[in-house]
């Protein structure tokens, strides 16, 4: 089956730091890749649908300019998470659309203390 | 409006039970998808089933079956003779193919416990 890939897996960073988030596809091009967060014990919440070569669409309730994206090529999405705060620490996945199929990367632990 | 709800927040059962995770979906569209996901501890998400909206045959894949009733906008998920690693949580989405753009809405998980 189709891979998306996330990096890091895992970061730490100080308070007012910005970090990039990369999701992959390895083996397809995905025209559509999503951005969500997770934060303990709750469901996936979908931030906003990035497609390549234009803007992203950021779902009600996030900062566009908090949560940077970037959708440069077919198989790379970026997610900037700018001067990050300890509210923000959360596991984000990303996934990415193939047809009517929808792929999954492992997602990114993000801690900020 | 475009909802999944998992009404069941935990549950705990003991190995070798049978248990039946439920899910209700609320969507205008006409064509959809539904999904099982689980999310074991490590948090990466596995991809179980896939349903189309025009097929409602029910599904079996080992210990894991699945049954879609269109007339009751369920599409529950019961594991047969459960074992500890069957333990994490459990989501059921939905991911409406026109109007939502193949967004894929999430229910809040059930999380389960199999105890030895």
């Amino acid at each position: 089956g189709a891979v998306v890939s996330q990096h890091p897996s895992r970061v730490i960073c100080k308070s007012g730091t910005s970090v990039k988030i990369e999701c992959r596809s390895l083996d397809f091009q995905a025209t559509t890749m999503f951005w969500y967060r997770q934060f303990p014990k709750q469901s996936l919440m979908l931030m906003a649908t990035s497609n390549e070569g234009s803007k992203a669409t950021y779902e009600q309730g996030v900062e566009k300019d908090k949560f940077l994206i970037n959708h440069a090529s077919l198989t790379l999405s970026t997610l900037t998470v700018t001067s990050a705060h300890p509210e923000d620490s959360s596991f984000y996945i990303c996934s990415a659309r193939s047809g009517n199929e929808q792929f999954f990367g492992p997602g990114t632990r993000l801690t900020v203390l | 409006a475009q909802k999944v709800t998992q009404a069941q927040t935990e549950i705990s059962v003991v190995e070798k039970e049978d248990v039946t995770l439920d899910c209700v979906y609320e969507t205008r569209d006409t064509t959809y998808y539904l999904f099982w996901y689980k999310q074991p501890p490590s948090g990466e998400l596995v991809f179980l089933i896939r349903r189309n909206s025009f097929d409602e045959q029910n599904e079996i894949s080992g210990r894991y079956s699945w049954n879609f009733q269109k007339s009751t906008s369920s599409f529950n998920f019961t594991i047969t003779a459960s074992q500890v690693v069957d333990s994490a949580v459990y989501f059921c989405a939905l991911s409406p193919s026109y109007t939502g753009g193949f967004k894929t809405i999430f229910g809040a998980g059930t999380r389960l416990f199999v105890k030895a």
